[in-house]
């Protein structure tokens, strides 16, 4: 079992670039998660999708981000027209099941993307 | 409604105890603990739910006070493998989840 998987590991952008981040959840899981870490910082929700849904995007800035989760492929993580404080690692994480959370299983984080915008 | 963690930072020897808080000023569904080593993911650790029982994992164990929302985290015989940040990660009744602020916990030799 691969988990969750993510690319690329580290991206560089110039300011005004568009970036995209890709998170393939672990076999089985079908509900994916993305979170934004700001150096020495906590993990700040962004979004919550299932396949070809979102669920709960509250966490997502209004303007230049959006996300995805089509039928066939990895979950998409957009960034457009990226600033400089958009530097961060997300972190995608997938759980199995039904629901939100599942007991016993917690979320599975992906090695995350270090974006560095310049 | 970020859950508020204490202390922020610890700093141990080898085989030292700890205990770190989780406080929430939501009602609360369950409890999750997580460890990140620097520049890795958060590694889930355990989940505790409301009206379960105390929970363990090797010498890390947990327990869940619904009535304070509160959770707590006990590292015992600490190890240097156990150094990281530590966040915990709280349901609350509305099923909305969020993290924690995070403790650092530095293990020493």
């Amino acid at each position: 079992n691969a988990g969750v998987m993510q690319n690329p590991r580290h991206l560089v952008r110039r300011r005004g670039q568009e970036a995209r981040l890709r998170c393939s959840p672990m076999k089985g899981h079908s509900h994916v998660y993305w979170y934004r870490q700001l150096p020495e910082e906590g993990l700040k929700f962004m979004v919550y999708l299932q396949k070809e849904n979102i669920i709960d995007e509250s966490g997502m800035p209004k303007e230049r981000f959006s996300a995805e989760f089509p039928k066939e492929g990895p979950s998409i993580l957009r960034i457009q027209q990226v600033v400089r404080g958009d530097s961060a690692a997300y972190f995608c994480a997938s759980s199995p099941g039904q629901g939100r959370l599942l007991a016993n299983y917690g979320y599975t984080f992906g090695s995350g993307t270090r974006l560095t915008v310049v | 409604q970020q859950p508020v963690q204490s202390p922020q930072a610890v700093i141990l020897r080898e085989g030292e105890d700890a205990v770190i808080n989780c406080s929430s000023s939501k009602a609360l569904y369950s409890v999750h603990w997580y460890r990140q080593k620097h520049g890795e993911a958060p590694v889930f650790l355990m989940i505790l739910l409301k009206g379960g029982e105390q929970k363990g994992h090797e010498k890390i164990s947990a327990s869940f006070n619904e009535k304070k929302q509160q959770s707590s985290l006990y590292l015992t015989a600490s190890q240097l493998s156990y150094s990281g940040t530590y966040f915990c990660g709280t349901e609350n009744t509305g099923n909305q989840f969020y993290f924690g602020t995070g403790t650092s916990l530095t293990v020493i030799p």
